[in-house]
């Protein structure tokens, strides 16, 4: 039974740059959350996409923007990237949009120079 | 809001160390209550959960009590290993407007010595 995935591991950018990260659920979850984790720091909400929808957002700026495809998995894409982007950025699956538990990915490591 | 507070780290113990770290959390509502762990250079793991008053999850030798009176959520383990060493967050979901986003701690950093 495959885990959450996340493609790249790691990527490093420009500022100004956009760039792409990519999830695929555990198997059976049809519920995707992203978050970032700066050095140091717990992980901070950035988004949740269930039924092809964003269903809830945490305190992150327009430049970062989502999608879920109909196979469940997702993207992430951040725009005109600041040096404070720099984070691991990780991915979490679920069934359902309510309180189950949430699996995660490895994460990618985005570092924005 | 919703948070979560944690102990500051790091908690350096010896092998078969008994290990405390404290959770204590602020959420309207009845939040499920989490334990992750994240060793270095990985993403996070679920190590045990809690979903209502007086529960107690458990996995691994590492336990947790849900308690409500208290808003609390302390993690315990009875002897540490070398191989416990890692970053742990506490995390809440599902406390007012909050469904499905986990709110985590600053994370406690655990290192054990042989």
């Amino acid at each position: 039974d495959a885990g959450v995935t996340q493609s790249p591991t790691h990527l490093i950018k420009t500022r100004g740059q956009q760039v792409t990260l990519r999830c695929s659920p555990k198997s059976g979850h049809d519920t995707v959350s992203w978050y970032q984790q700066a050095l140091g720091q717990g992980p901070q909400f950035i988004f949740q996409y269930y039924e092809e929808e964003e269903r809830q957002r945490g305190n992150f700026p327009d430049r970062f923007s989502g999608h879920q495809f109909p196979n469940y998995s997702s993207e992430l894409n951040v725009n005109a990237l600041l040096l404070g982007d720099s984070a691991l950025y990780l991915c979490a699956s679920s069934w359902g949009a309510g309180q189950e538990t949430q699996y995660f990915g490895p994460g990618t490591r985005l570092l924005v120079l | 809001g919703d948070s979560v507070t944690q102990m500051e780290g790091p908690v350096t113990l010896s092998e078969e160390a008994f290990l405390t770290i404290n959770c204590t959390y602020t959420a309207t509502g009845y939040p499920s209550l989490f334990w992750y762990v994240q060793y270095p250079g990985e993403g996070l793991q679920l190590l045990l959960k809690a979903t209502k008053a007086d529960d107690k999850g458990s996995n691994k030798g590492f336990e947790a009590t849900y308690r409500k009176e208290t808003t609390s959520f302390h993690l315990e383990k009875g002897s540490v290993q070398v191989s416990d060493s890692a970053v742990y967050f506490c995390a809440l979901s599902g406390g007012s407007g909050n469904t499905g986003k986990l709110i985590f701690g600053q994370g406690t950093t655990l290192q054990v010595k042989p």
